[in-house]
């Protein structure tokens, strides 16, 4: 089952940073929090993961709470073509991805 | 990274038959996953496809409706039996390259399935 809470919809105007909180204060300390999104019809595609440090890549910025029971993921300068569904998922190494709800985003230009 | 293909990449079918997907990836993998997506709704997981073993499935889905191949480390099929509506959701195949290192799972482009 899944363990984060999202919430369903959110709207960032172009060219804003865009973020996404998650809560996932049932984590364990050997669970990686991942983020993944789904732009309308394709397959999930994957943003970032983390375990304790905050992370940086091309796409996006994880940031995870000192205690790593929430997590933001910040699009830095959204555009429209970031419109879809994220889903922040909690996974053990090895194990199976299990998706929640995920929040619907919105660029608005 | 990983480069997955599924087939076919649609179809319609008549309720009672049975339609079999099919995964493939483009480098050998240790776990390949299969997902459900209802229409509107988020991935529900399957079933894990082991590689020379029956496959794991989650609660929820039996082997008799979604039976499960995977003859080798980089193909699966999953098919879907005796088909009625309610099976009309977008299937999904995924990966895990490696076994025991955080890497992201990697997701193939899906097989839309509409049931009439």
């Amino acid at each position: 089952d899944a363990k984060t809470t999202q919430p369903p919809s959110m709207d960032c105007a172009e060219g804003r940073a865009a973020n996404l909180p998650c809560n996932h204060s049932t984590i364990s300390g050997n669970e990686y929090v991942y983020w993944y999104r789904q732009i309308h019809s394709q397959g999930p595609q994957y943003i970032i993961h983390g375990l304790k440090n905050n992370e940086t890549n091309e796409m996006a910025s994880l940031i995870i709470t000192e205690d790593r029971k929430s997590s933001t993921l910040i699009l830095p300068h959204a555009t429209l073509r970031d419109t879809a569904v994220y889903y922040c998922i909690v996974r053990l190494t090895g194990n199976q991805f299990y998706f929640g709800t995920g929040t619907s985003l919105t660029v608005i230009p | 990274s990983a480069v997955i293909s599924q087939k076919p990449s649609r179809d319609i079918c008549q309720r009672g038959t049975s339609l079999t997907i099919q995964c493939q990836v483009d480098s050998q993998v240790t776990m390949m996953f299969w997902y459900r997506q209802q229409p509107g709704q988020s991935l529900t997981l399957i079933a894990t496809a082991n590689q020379g073993s029956e496959a794991t499935y989650e609660s929820g889905f039996v082997i008799d409706k979604f039976p499960i191949s995977r003859p080798n480390l980089t193909f699966s099929t999953l098919t879907v039996s005796n088909m009625s509506p309610e099976d009309s959701s977008i299937y999904l195949c995924s990966v895990d390259k490696l076994a025991g290192v955080p890497y992201e799972q990697y997701f193939g482009p899906g097989t839309r399935l509409t049931v009439t």
